[in-house]
């Protein structure tokens, strides 16, 4: 059964701290995705990767960065949080290239910044 | 203008009626369009998938694709309870550094 894992269902930090969100899959999926989630705009991509240690900005990059050291992982870095940044996150992954057939989304991590 | 737009809603709808659900896109070059269901609380799930014009149908879902008109549309025939969620339209493009865009929902609510 198809399955993406995220380390944190809820998380809250503070203005300035660094902070992980983490992804696996176990699928042995090429493609992984990052997005966030906000009422009124939908998912939007932040960044995605094609292969370990690919990265390809996503529409809305700024403040964050990956990292995919193994296939099945893929990490989010906020370097310096901000309330802005006060979101949904929900990691996917697929077969096909940039997602050409079904993603998989995670249960996601609801991030507070205070 | 978005790259692809969905009527918020809510979009209410009796049981056991046909729900309607709609999206546009701007990018002519789009190739395959995808509907998500997402629960309140829940990360989205693939339901359909078309690549072509015309209609697909799979159980009581059925997807519209009209490629000149830039439209793509779900239907739910024999609505339930159960299909009431969020409706996400998403949309690959390969002149949009292939990428899929998602459109930002629809929630449907279905009334007993």
């Amino acid at each position: 059964d198809v399955k993406v894992t995220q380390s944190s269902r809820y998380l809250v930090k503070r203005t300035g701290e660094k902070v992980f969100l983490e992804c696996v899959q176990d699928m042995d999926h090429e493609n992984m995705f990052w997005y966030r989630q906000d009422p009124g705009l939908g998912l939007r991509l932040i960044y995605f990767s094609y292969d370990v240690k690919m990265k390809e900005k996503g529409d809305i990059p700024e403040g964050y960065s990956v990292s995919r050291e193994k296939k099945e992982r893929f990490s989010l870095i906020l370097e310096s949080a901000s309330t802005n940044q006060t979101s949904m996150y929900l990691c996917a992954s697929s077969k096909d290239v940039a997602g050409a057939d079904t993603q998989y989304f995670g249960p996601g991590t609801r991030l507070t910044v205070l | 203008q978005k790259e692809v737009e969905q009527n918020s809603g809510p979009l209410s709808v009796p049981e056991g009626a046909i729900a309607s659900l709609n999206c546009t896109y701007s990018d002519r070059g789009s190739q395959s369009f995808f509907w998500y269901r997402q629960y309140s609380g829940k990360s989205p799930e693939l339901i359909m998938f078309i690549y072509s014009n015309g209609d697909k149908e799979d159980g009581r879902f059925t997807a519209q694709l009209n490629k000149a008109s830039q439209y793509v549309s779900l239907l739910i025939r024999d609505s339930q309870p159960s299909d009431s969620a969020t409706y996400l339209c998403a949309v690959l493009s390969y002149s949009s550094a292939s990428k899929i865009i998602f459109g930002s929902g629809t929630r449907l609510s279905i009334r007993p």
